[in-house]
């Protein structure tokens, strides 16, 4: 079973602050990292299919980085909004398993207003 | 408008007895997959399918049955083998081509067995 990690497990911040996660992964077999974003009471969603190293990858205030080398990759949310909170998720695609995502365990983010 | 469904939200069941959830799709996607989500944990693999009439076991089968006789329709039944069935299930889909792979998904299952 490969092992995709998050941390932390939850964050909690004010309104405005900019926040970071962290997924790892393993660096062997890399085809492809996924991010999602679960709100409550909603379908997780994609925010982002990473494929290369040193791909980044950005949305309004959400921006992605990924080191396949080192097996990670940082999610940043910029001037956080009460609308940020949700679980995030990522999903790793190892080398040769077709469309098998295996998940981290999610961060789950809280913005105060 | 072109999305997964999954019916009931909630669903109760007495210790025992089988259920089957529904999972339907309009995105005319080959792959379909089932998910388990419990509490403080990721989303583990359940089964999925490539193909109709073609399904895999993923990481924690056991106890769970599914068919694929529609392109459209995967459903799982969780029978009486399944000695913790109460959790949150998601079901989801995605061309089984293409790079990406995003997968999408529907709301979800609650089921609970007492």
């Amino acid at each position: 079973i490969l092992n995709v990690e998050q941390s932390p497990q939850s964050l909690h911040v004010q309104e405005g602050d900019s926040t970071n996660f962290t997924c790892s992964f393993p660096s062997s077999n890399f085809y492809a990292l996924h991010w999602y974003r679960w709100e409550t009471a909603k379908s997780p969603e994609a925010l982002f299919v990473m494929t290369l190293n040193g791909d980044e990858k950005k949305k309004g205030r959400i921006s992605a980085t990924l080191n396949t080398k080192e097996g990670y990759s940082y999610l940043y949310i910029k001037g956080s909004q009460p609308e940020d909170s949700a679980t995030y998720l990522c999903a790793f695609i190892r080398y040769n398993a077709g469309n098998m995502l295996t998940f981290g365990g999610g961060t789950r983010l809280m913005v105060k207003p | 408008d072109g999305g997964i469904t999954q019916s009931p939200k909630y669903l109760f069941r007495k210790e025992g007895q089988n259920v089957t959830l529904s999972c339907e799709q309009n995105l005319n996607h080959d792959a379909m997959y089932w998910y388990r989500q419990d509490p403080g944990q990721g989303l583990r693999l359940i089964y999925y399918s490539q193909i109709v009439n073609d399904f895999q076991k993923g990481d924690i089968a056991e106890g769970y049955s599914v068919s694929r006789e529609k392109k459209e329709s995967f459903p799982l039944t969780v029978t009486s083998a399944q000695k913790n069935p109460t959790a949150f299930y998601l079901c989801a889909s995605s061309p089984r081509t293409g790079i990406s792979y995003e997968q999408y998904f529907g709301p979800g299952t609650r089921l609970t067995v007492t």
